[in-house]
């Protein structure tokens, strides 16, 4: 079975500040990751995702993500923070079975102060 | 622009009624997903169908219904035999079974009981 944990469930930073939110997950067959991120009373939007090849993954907005498969971790980072990049983040994890759904983390809600 | 179309955006139910949330793509995407959303319990998985006239129950089905009698509509219906049906409810789609495929979301339609 996969499962992914979220650690925080609420992360502050000040702006221009680094952002790491973090990811682990469980997996017996290799992983597909995900981050999605989400505004308030909105759907969710694919911030990045990895599949096969390159471990550091680059997103939009300037995020990207590390695969570390010794951690089975994948934790996203983006180098300063912006006031817009305050809303929850998802980690998600699905495997390389076809049809197989995805399992999402239960979020973690940025805050980003001036 | 493609994308997913979810209505209502708010919808109220009485004790005892069924109610349908709407769920319409544009993207000629083979597969579509319902979630729900809880505070703190992230997304947790409903019904998913990879083809028409085909779906599968996801790990929360109970007191809920879909069809697929289009590719591009997957309605969700709330039975009265939901019993906590207040929720946050967003459907996704994505190009096909595949899992390395990312999913597109709607904006969502928030239920609640009155």
């Amino acid at each position: 079975a996969q499962s992914v944990t979220q650690l925080g469930s609420h992360v502050s930073v000040s702006e221009g500040a680094l952002v790491l939110l973090r990811c682990n997950y469980s997996s017996s067959v290799p992983p597909y990751l995900f981050w999605y991120v989400q505004y308030p009373n909105q759907g969710l939007q694919l911030l990045l995702k990895y599949t096969t090849g390159a471990t550091l993954v680059k997103g939009i907005n300037g995020f990207e993500a590390e695969f570390k498969k010794s951690e089975t971790s994948f934790h996203l980072t983006k180098p300063s923070a912006h006031m817009s990049d305050a809303a929850e983040y998802f980690c998600a994890v699905t495997s390389n079975q076809a049809g197989t759904a995805l399992i999402f983390g239960k979020g973690t809600t940025l805050s980003v102060s001036s | 622009d493609g994308g997913i179309t979810q209505s209502p955006k708010y919808l109220f139910r009485k004790e005892g009624q069924n109610v349908t949330l709407s769920c319409e793509q544009n993207l000629n995407h083979d597969a579509m997903y319902w979630y729900r959303q809880d505070p703190g319990q992230g997304l947790r998985l409903i019904y998913y169908s990879q083809i028409v006239n085909d779906f599968q129950k996801g790990d929360i089905a109970e007191g809920y219904s879909v069809s697929r009698e289009k590719k591009e509509s997957f309605p969700l219906t709330v039975t009265s035999a939901q019993k906590n049906p207040t929720a946050f409810y967003l459907c996704a789609s994505s190009m096909g079974p595949s899992s390395n495929q990312p999913q597109h979301f709607g904006d969502g339609t928030r239920l609640s009981i009155l």
